[in-house]
């Protein structure tokens, strides 16, 4: 079964810290996706990724960034966190851009 | 931006009641078009992978269908179970992108 893990469940940070949130995956998936979740507005995409070091801008990219060093790894990272980036994060991989996205548990992510 | 709805938003039935949900979706660059289950405390899980206009697809008691010549699919569910609460989410994909619906959550009271 494939297996993605975020690093943190529940996480609590204050405005204008920087924020890291790890992905990793171990099924050598080449896609790997950042969402969050906000009630009535369901998944929207962050940033994503096909290929190591290769990013690419969701619909919602302002206020993050992200790295693929590694093919494993899918990091998003706030740069100055502020309160309305307040969410559920899930992260995602897949083998191809068509089929079925595999999510990691999610991280709730609160600003203060 | 993709545009992908899904309704209603939220629906409750009784157990033993059968229910259904929709999902529409831009009918141009029709590529694929996915079912998730999101139960809470849990990740997504994949339901469905739909690739073909008038697609029918089971598992168990869920069922969906497809018409990518109007955009739709529909989710159905006979003989609601509590066990079957969660949220259902479609995902369509083009060719280049996949964009999910905000979501039907279901809540089946005992």
């Amino acid at each position: 079964d494939v297996k993605v893990t975020q690093s943190s469940r529940y996480l609590v940070k204050r405005t204008g810290e920087k924020v890291f949130l790890e992905c990793v995956q171990d099924m050598d998936h080449e896609n790997m996706f950042w969402y969050r979740q906000d009630p009535g507005l369901g998944l929207r995409l962050i940033y994503f990724s096909y290929d190591v070091k290769m990013k690419e801008k969701g619909d919602i990219p302002e206020g993050y960034s992200v790295s693929r060093e590694k093919k494993e790894r899918f990091s998003l990272i706030l740069e100055s966190a502020s309160t309305n980036q307040t969410s559920m994060y899930l992260c995602a991989s897949t083998n191809g851009v068509h089929q079925p996205q595999h999510f990691g548990d999610g991280t709730r992510l609160s600003i203060l | 931006i993709l545009n992908v709805e899904q309704s209603p938003q939220s629906l409750h039935v009784q157990e033993g009641d059968s229910t259904n949900f929709t999902c529409s979706f831009p009918s141009s660059n029709f590529y694929a078009l996915h079912w998730y289950r999101w139960e809470t405390a849990k990740s997504p899980e994949a339901l469905f992978v739909m690739t073909l206009n008038g697609d029918e697809k089971k598992k168990g008691r869920i069922s969906a269908t497809l018409n990518t010549k109007e955009g739709y699919s529909y989710l159905y569910i006979k003989g609601s179970q509590p066990e079957d609460s969660a949220t259902y989410l479609c995902a369509f994909n083009n060719n280049n992108d996949m964009r999910f619906g905000a979501g039907t959550r279901l809540t089946v009271k005992p």
